[in-house]
This record gives C-alpha cells, sequence and structure tokens, in this order.
C-alpha cells in the first residue's frame, strides 16, 4: 500500500521560475512531513520539514505549504537555480522526527539555464 | 563534523553469496536506519534501531535480512543467499531526538 503519493515525477523549469512539488497521504497518525534533496550518487540531504499544527514553513528559498484537512502538503522552490536540478522526495511519519519515514516515489527536478 | 559514513561504497557480488554493509552513525546520534533504493525509486524502510529499544524489524523483506547494532555505534545490515533482487542501493540514516534523519552515501549493492 502506497501510503505517501508524489506528483508530478518529472518537472521542467526556467531559472528563476517557481517549482512546485505535491504529496498526498494516507494515513492521518503521520504528524511530521520532510523534504529530502538527492544529487545523482550522494545520500538524501534533510531539506526543510513541517509538522501538522502549522499551514506552512519558510526557509530562504524553499516552502512547505500544509493542508491537513485535504492530507496534502507541497514543496515550492522561490526563484529556481540550475544548482536544484535534482531529485525530491517527500516523506512522512507517525512519531515525529524520530520514527521510519515513508517515503513518496521521488520527482526529478531540472531547472535550465 | 563527520556525517554519516558507510562501506563499502560499492558491492559486486554473486547470487547466492552473503554480504554485510556496514554503517557509521553521527556520533551521539541515538537513532539509526536502514532504508533501501532500488533504481528511480523512493527509499523504502527496512529497519529501525532507537538506544535499547527493540528494533522495528517490520520492513526487512525476508529473514534473507537482518541487522545488528552494537550500543548507539556502528550497525551492519547482513542479507544472506543474495538474490538479484537484492540490487539496489542501501542506505544509512541517523538522528539525534531533537531533529531529522541524516543520511549516508550509501551502499551501491549489484547481485550478479
Amino acid at each position: 500500500q502506497q501510503q505517501v503519493k508524489q506528483s508530478p515525477q518529472s518537472l521542467i523549469v526556467q531559472k528563476g521560475g517557481i517549482s512546485i512539488i505535491n504529496c498526498a497521504y494516507e494515513n492521518t497518525a503521520f504528524d511530521y512531513f520532510p523534504w529530502y534533496q538527492q544529487f545523482p550518487g550522494k545520500g538524501p540531504a534533510l531539506l526543510i520539514a513541517i509538522r501538522p499544527d502549522v499551514s506552512e514553513k519558510k526557509e530562504g528559498r524553499f516552502t512547505i505549504s500544509f493542508n491537513k484537512s485535504a492530507k496534502q502538503f507541497s514543496l515550492h522552490i522561490m526563484d529556481s537555480q540550475p544548482g536544484d536540478s535534482a531529485t525530491y522526495f517527500c516523506a512522512a511519519s507517525k512519531n515525529g522526527n524520530t520514527g521510519k519515514l515513508i517515503f513518496g516515489q521521488g520527482t526529478t527536478l531540472q531547472v535550465k539555464p | 563534523g563527520a556525517g554519516v559514513s558507510q562501506s563499502p561504497s560499492n558491492k559486486v557480488t554473486e547470487k547466492g553469496k552473503d554480504v554485510e554493509l556496514r554503517c557509521d552513525p553521527i556520533s551521539g546520534h541515538t537513532a539509526l536506519y536502514w532504508y533501501r533504493q532500488r533504481l528511480g525509486q523512493g527509499l523504502e524502510f527496512l529497519i529501525y534501531f532507537q538506544g535499547n529499544s527493540a528494533p522495528d524489524k517490520s520492513g526487512l523483506p525476508s529473514d534473507r535480512f537482518s541487522a545488528e547494532r552494537t550500543g548507539e555505534s556502528v550497525s551492519t545490515l547482513t542479507i544472506q543467499r543474495t538474490q538479484q533482487e537484492d540490487s539496489a542501493v542501501y542506505l544509512c540514516a541517523s538522528s539525534p531526538t531533537s531533529d531529522g534523519q541524516y543520511f549516508g552515501p550509501g551502499t551501491r549493492l549489484t547481485v550478479l
């Protein structure tokens, strides 16, 4: 059972544009929602995370929007840069930031110069 | 400071052989996780260690897979009688009690 669905599978954005990646979850017991960035040949790196008691969290050019009633959350990358080209994974866990993570299938982002 | 390290970085083995993968977590991190990433896929949870508690083994795909952790340090993931479908990148992560999970670079396992 796929508990976290991520879309789109791939995304091409022009430099300076906004990249938007969406995730939907099924289990209402999830209480921690991180986003990871992965470059080829590297392990995933924690980018930003949110808990369900807030609807938005911003760190620099990266923003998570969270809709608890719709069981959806999204990553917005403002002013996208070629260096942002990577694979992005959303995830969710039931026991805060120390619980096992259930990952989405990933989105490959290409930012064109 | 040093991040999570894993060894070997690459492992090629023949079908039916046993393999051991090693993870050195960030010092002081009480939690340690193993995940598997098949080519072009998301990460699948395998096993989770938290301090002295019994490990959460709910993600292990078969009894050919096992893992151990020595206290709050090194962990080894063992795959017995490897099969071609075991080919993947095996990722280890560690976490302190108040922050997210930090991943190592992974071990790429190829079973011929």
